[in-house]
Order: C-alpha cells, then structure tokens, then sequence
C-alpha cells in the first residue's frame, strides 16, 4: 500500500519533547522525510535519510525508524515549531512518492 | 543562487484549460526531475507527479493519472502542470519541488512559492 498515516494533532508544552509519527508499509523499504511548513508557507525539509537534517535547520528536530514507522523528535521544543508536519516516502520501486496527512503541532 | 519560480495566481471557470509553470534557474535543469504537489485549501499536502526533465519522462500519482498532464521544456529550464478540464476541486496552491540536491556542501531541496488556482463558476 502507498498510504502513510500520521496522527492529525499533536500538542507539547514548550521547552518539552514531543514525538510525531508516521505509518506506511513503504517505510520498511524508504527512509521518511519530514517537512515542516508553516502558515502561508511553501513546506520546508526538516529531516532526510536515516537522520540528516539540511543546513539551518536546529539539533532539536530528530529522525528515527523501525519497522513501518518513521519518528519526527523535537526535544525542547520551542514556540517557532508550532506548525503542520508531513512524513514523506517513496514507494513502487521509488518512482512515485507520498504524503501523510500531516499533524498540526501546537507548542502550550 | 538555485530557484524555482512559478507563474501567477488563476482564476479560472470549471471545464477550462490552464497551464501553470515552473521556471528553474542557478543549476542544470536536467539533471533533477521536478514534482508537483497539490495543497487544497486547509488541507495537506498531496504529491501528484513528476517528471525528468533531461527525456521528459514522467511518473503521476495515481490519484492523479489521467487528470493532469506534467511536461518540460528543458530550452527554457521550465516544467509545466497542465489541464484540459478544470473542475472545481482543483483549487488549491500548487508547488513545483525539486528532490534533494545531494552534490552539494549543504544538502537541501527546493521549492517553488506556490500558484493559486481557484475555479468557480
């Protein structure tokens, strides 16, 4: 199956670690990345591979995998985090590829 | 400095056609395939399809195959998101993306700033 499912909603108090998930057969066979994106902003890439994160994006934000489960970590979150994050995968040979259906992260 | 710039807001009628593009520019156009990805209002983020600029072949989402047509013209470095039939559900900002430059000191993607296509009657 393509599908990848995340949680719709995801709440943590600031400066606390929060874990957002994602589920899909094809994660047993691709690395997830993950996007963050922000009202009436284009998404930005947050974590890639195993657990890269591209250059100015903060150690905060974590990747981690088992089975068919992708991780996103935010360990201190802060008040700028706030925003919907999508899992992303590639599947059928790795021609195509996929969203979540994203989880709104509010930071309390 | 790479970029991906896209044209501008339409407002169309439902069973009209429209073009969208993509322009890229600061790096081979060929040698990443671009992909389009559909935001409905509200809601998230779909992939739709891409394609490999350097021979124009193309991969569409399901969901999407049949619906839209995604081309290039690698003379002018721009990709292309096409329709012969709008309906109403194809409102949304569409976004053309580019897959991770990994030849580069500081791995990223790029995006384009989104087009907002609205059809109503």
């Amino acid at each position: 199956s393509s599908d990848v499912t995340q949680d719709p909603a995801v709440s943590v108090a600031l400066g606390q670690t929060v874990r957002i998930t994602c589920q899909g057969d094809s994660l047993r066979n691709y690395w997830a990345s993950w996007y963050q994106q922000r009202p009436g902003q284009a998404p930005r890439l947050v974590i890639y591979g195993k657990n890269n994160r591209p250059s100015g994006i903060p150690d905060r934000f974590s990747g981690s995998s088992s089975g068919n489960t992708a991780s996103l970590t935010i360990t201190g979150a802060q008040a700028e985090d706030e925003a919907d994050y999508y899992c992303h995968s590639r599947y059928s040979s790795g021609d195509l590829q996929v969203f979540g259906g994203g989880t709104k992260l509010t930071v309390l | 400095e790479v970029q991906l710039v896209q044209s501008g807001p339409e407002v169309k009628k439902p069973g009209e056609s429209l073009r969208i593009s993509c322009k890229g520019s600061g790096y081979r156009f060929t040698s990443y395939w671009i992909s389009w990805v559909r935001q409905r209002p509200g809601k998230g983020l779909e992939w739709m399809g891409k394609i490999d600029p350097s021979d124009s072949s193309t991969n569409y989402s399901p969901s999407f195959q049949g619906h839209v047509t995604i081309s290039a013209d690698k003379s002018t470095s721009t990709a292309y998101l096409q329709w012969s039939r709008l309906r109403a559900s194809d409102t949304a900002i569409y976004y053309c993306a580019t897959p991770l430059f990994t030849t580069v000191p500081n791995p990223r993607d790029y995006w384009g700033q989104g087009t907002l296509v609205i059809v109503s009657s």
